[in-house]
């Protein structure tokens, strides 16, 4: 299994400034997702992040407005740029897993509640 | 990956099974078909899979149609906890694009006493 801690849980921005998510995960994994989850719908992906490489990101996201590194193994960080009150959604980090020798799975971190004024 | 469709929405008495359906005519051979649920003000967190035999486990059983084109998710006795959105999703397992999951929109389940 993988333990995903989220920072911060939450957080109130103006508009046009920036907010970098960081994701931290207790084990190393190759691959880091990010989604996004807009009030009442479901979770959009945004890009995937390798170590070593450029994320990848979905169509509709683009790396100037959601920037993503990936430093190493365990870690990596999103940043929602120039944000604007449509920006405002839950952000979620999600990594692969081994649940046991047969099959992975996804495991999730609690989220960034991120609200845009 | 191939889409999903579920209701919107069920309602279910506390302790009684929770029979959640869930149609996915375009699935592959290789993909298998997963349940997840989200909790309000949490992550998605991981019920079961299948990919065409009937699953169980601790949380939940899956029934899987012999033609796979469809599937149940059965909580066995509801409780008021197990109020959340579930999703059914169909991916390949285990490749390196497994954790790219695509989510509908999900079936809100209410558990009421």
């Amino acid at each position: 299994s993988a333990v995903i801690s989220q920072k911060p849980s939450r957080d109130i921005c103006q508009r046009g400034t920036s907010l970098t998510i960081q994701c931290q995960v207790d084990s190393q994994v190759t691959m880091m997702f990010w989604y996004r989850q807009q009030p009442g719908q479901s979770l959009t992906l945004i890009a995937t992040a390798n170590q070593g490489s450029e994320a990848t990101y979905e169509s509709g996201f683009v790396i100037d407005k959601f920037p993503i590194s990936r430093p190493n193994l365990t870690f990596s960080t999103l940043t929602v740029s120039n944000m604007s009150p449509e920006d405002s959604s839950i952000y979620l980090c999600s990594v692969e897993g081994a649940r046991d020798e047969s099959y992975t799975e996804a495991f999730f971190g609690q989220g960034t509640r991120l609200t845009v004024v | 990956d191939a889409k999903t469709t579920q209701p919107p929405s069920m309602d279910c008495a506390e302790g009684r099974a929770a029979n959640l359906p869930c149609n996915h005519s375009t699935i592959s051979g290789n993909e298998y078909v997963y349940w997840y649920r989200q909790i309000h003000s949490q992550g998605p967190q991981y019920i079961i899979h299948g990919l065409k035999n009937n699953e169980t486990n601790e949380m939940a059983s899956l029934i899987i149609t012999e033609d796979r084109k469809s599937s149940t998710l059965i909580l066995p006795h509801a409780t008021l906890r197990d109020t959340a959105v579930y999703y059914c999703i169909v991916s390949n397992a285990g490749g390196t694009s497994y954790g790219k999951l695509t989510f509908g929109q999900g079936t809100i389940l209410t558990v009421h006493p």
